[in-house]
């Protein structure tokens, strides 16, 4: 079975300051992953992906995230906080076959100290 | 062009009521996912539609939840009943096609609350 877990369910950190949040994944087949950002009262905006390829993965607002297989990881990482970064995020993992539903994480939410 | 949209954005049952909740996907996409997501955490799975084809409901919580999709398109969530813990956020979410690489587009959601 597949599952997602996320280490840290509140992160602070400073403007200007490296962003962090950790996800680990369990699947016996090659996973895709996404990181989606939730802001309040809005729905899940995608971030980022991985499906094949290239194991850095850019993706919008200066987010990136990098597969590394050996250590079942997919940690999002950002060089220099902003205030509109503050927001909740969660990993996610498309199901291998069939109906292909997102397994999700716990969610990290993400506080931005000025 | 336009996202996912629902309706209504928050909703108030009393214990026992019916509610229906309801989804607009993007135009054209096949699938549709419905999630429920409970305070502080993950959404979780519900119920899985290809075109108007439900292929997957292994994530209703009880008989009480029925969805549908009857012309493909516009999709409802309806639970029979509500209990207390039904109080949770109603996601919707289309994809383009089926596949595990294609994202999934979420709705803003709705809020139900059960009192």
């Amino acid at each position: 079975a597949q599952s997602v877990t996320q280490l840290g369910s509140h992160v602070s950190v400073s403007e200007g300051a490296l962003v962090l949040l950790r996800c680990n994944y369990s699947s016996s087949v090659p996973p895709y992953l996404f990181w989606y950002v939730q802001y309040p009262n809005q729905g899940l905006q995608l971030l980022l992906k991985y499906t094949t390829g290239a194991t850095l993965v850019k993706g919008i607002n200066g987010f990136e995230a990098e597969f590394k297989k050996s250590e079942t990881s997919f940690h999002l990482t950002k060089p220099s906080a902003h205030m509109s970064d503050a927001a909740e995020y969660f990993c996610a993992v498309s199901g291998s076959s069939g109906t292909y539903k997102y397994i999700f994480g716990t969610g990290t939410r993400l506080k931005v100290l000025a | 062009g336009a996202g996912v949209s629902q309706s209504p954005r928050y909703k108030v049952a009393k214990r026992g009521q019916d509610v229906a909740l309801r989804c607009d996907p993007i135009s054209g996409h096949v699938s549709l996912f419905w999630y429920q997501q409970a305070l502080g955490q993950g959404p979780e799975f519900l119920t899985y539609f290809q075109n108007e084809a439900q292929l997957d409901k292994s994530g209703l919580p009880s008989d009480r939840f029925f969805a549908e999709r009857p012309e493909g398109s516009v999709s409802t969530l309806k639970i029979q009943r509500t209990q207390q813990e039904d109080s949770a956020v109603y996601l919707c979410a289309s994809s383009q096609a089926v596949g595990p690489s294609y994202e999934q587009y979420f709705g803003p959601g709705t809020r139900l609350t059960v009192t």
